[in-house]
């Protein structure tokens, strides 16, 4: 079955940490993303890759970058983290570039910035 | 540009009875539309799809949504809501990698 990992589920950092949040998909997918939901606005988008090694920026991407070394796996990074980045982060993969496939979510992380 | 508006934020709904949770989109193209649900403390799963094929497209536990290009809607529905339906709806319109999510709708299912 398909399946996306969030390393944590629950994190705690303090402002001004950088924060690593993990991602890894078993399904070969070509695409990831990273979101944040907050209550009200549901889901934005903070960045995607869609291959090894790119990436581009979604709605939201201050404060933030990513990482994608192996295909499998893609790192969201807090450079300085700050309060208003508390929040619950989804990671997502899906398959082709049409956008006519569905994504695929982890769990979530649930990040609280003291 | 895409967008997506779900025209209610919460649904209460009694057990056995019909759901109905609605999503309107705008978008130049013709895009793909989704709807997904969201348990507590879980990641969103897809209920259903359309992608220009049959304009009513049936989903898993009992959903359905249909497509109706001259009204912009695609508003979800089921027959007979059970306990089990209590969680948050999310309407989404896709393009590419132009993914537009809506507010979410939470359903409430009371006994």
């Amino acid at each position: 079955d398909v399946k996306v990992t969030q390393s944590s589920r629950y994190l705690v950092k303090r402002t001004g940490e950088k924060v690593f949040l993990e991602c890894v998909q078993d399904m070969d997918h070509e695409n990831m993303f990273w979101y944040r939901q907050d209550p009200g606005l549901g889901l934005r988008l903070i960045y995607f890759s869609y291959d090894v090694k790119m990436k581009e920026k979604g709605d939201i991407p201050e404060g933030y970058s990513v990482s994608r070394e192996k295909k499998e796996r893609f790192s969201l990074i807090l450079e300085s983290a700050s309060t208003n980045q508390t929040s619950m982060y989804l990671c997502a993969s899906s398959r082709g570039t049409a956008g006519d496939q569905p994504q695929h979510f982890g769990d979530g992380t649930r990040l609280s910035i003291l | 540009a895409q967008s997506v508006t779900q025209l209610d934020s919460h649904v209460s709904v009694s057990e056995g009875t019909p759901v109905l949770l609605r999503c309107n989109y705008s978008s130049s193209y013709s895009p793909s539309l989704f709807w997904y649900v969201q348990h507590p403390n879980k990641g969103l799963q897809l209920l259903l799809k359309y992608t220009s094929a049959a304009t009513l497209v049936k989903g898993i536990n009992g959903f359905e949504a249909e497509f109706k290009k001259s009204e912009t809607s695609f508003h979800l529905t089921k027959p007979s809501a059970h306990m089990s339906d209590a969680a948050e709806y999310f309407c989404v319109v896709s393009r590419v990698f132009d993914m537009r999510f809506g507010a979410g709708t939470r359903l409430t299912v009371k006994p």
